[in-house]
């Protein structure tokens, strides 16, 4: 069965540090991994996928099979940044992915000014 | 384009009675997938509608039972409400082609049982 795990629940940071927020995963097959985010009295919105090599907002992830994990970095934290994230993953049956996600726990980050 | 709407925003309910909740997905999506978050926990799959149909399932009971419309709109009903079910209830729509899907989420429907 696949599981994400985000080892913490909340991570607090200066403006301005380095931040990197953990998530590890566990999947049988190959797996596509998501990071999702909600900002203060907004939705869930999606932040980035391992699949686009993207960088948004200054955050990026690799993917990292070796050690089944898909850590979010920004080398330089803004206040804006606080809010709570999750990392997903979805399952991809048949090499067709339905879009099935499943979902840390997620990391509240607080970005101090 | 607003987006995912779901409604109600709140609900009261009684352990034991019935419960609908109803999504209307973005414009142009076709695929509705339900999610139940607890306090403190990360959303949880229930199941995914897609050409009226559940295409797949989580691991919830049989209680929990859905629809899809031909617009794509699509209700969650549950039966014989549990404590354990107060939740937010988020929809989240999606469309199909390309390798991913992303999916856009709605603003959930807080579900308190009594």
């Amino acid at each position: 069965a696949q599981r994400v795990t985000q080892p913490e629940k909340l991570l607090s940071v200066f403006k301005g540090a380095p931040v990197e927020l953990k998530c590890n995963y566990s999947y049988s097959g190959s797996p596509e991994l998501f990071w999702y985010v909600q900002y203060s009295r907004q939705r869930l919105q999606l932040l980035l996928r391992h699949i686009s090599r993207e960088s948004i907002k200054g955050f990026t992830a690799d993917l990292n099979k070796g050690e089944t994990s898909f850590h979010l970095k920004k080398p330089f934290a803004q206040e804006e940044d606080s809010a709570m994230y999750y990392c997903a993953l979805s399952d991809n049956a048949g090499g067709t992915s339905y879009g099935k996600l499943t979902f840390g726990q997620g990391t509240i980050l607080t970005v101090h000014p | 384009d607003a987006g995912v709407t779901q409604s109600p925003t709140h609900l009261i309910k009684t352990r034991g009675q019935q419960v609908t909740l109803r999504c209307s997905p973005k414009s142009g999506h076709d695929t509705v997938s339900w999610y139940q978050q607890a306090l403190g926990q990360g959303p949880q799959f229930i199941f995914q509608y897609y050409e009226e149909e559940e295409r797949q399932r989580g691991n919830f009971p049989d209680r929990f039972s859905g629809h899809q419309f031909p617009n794509y709109s699509s209700e969650l009903n549950v039966n014989a409400l549990l404590l354990g079910d107060s939740a937010l209830y988020l929809c989240a729509s999606s469309f199909p082609g390309g390798y991913t899907y992303e999916q856009y989420f709605g603003p959930g429907t807080r579900l308190t049982v009594t």
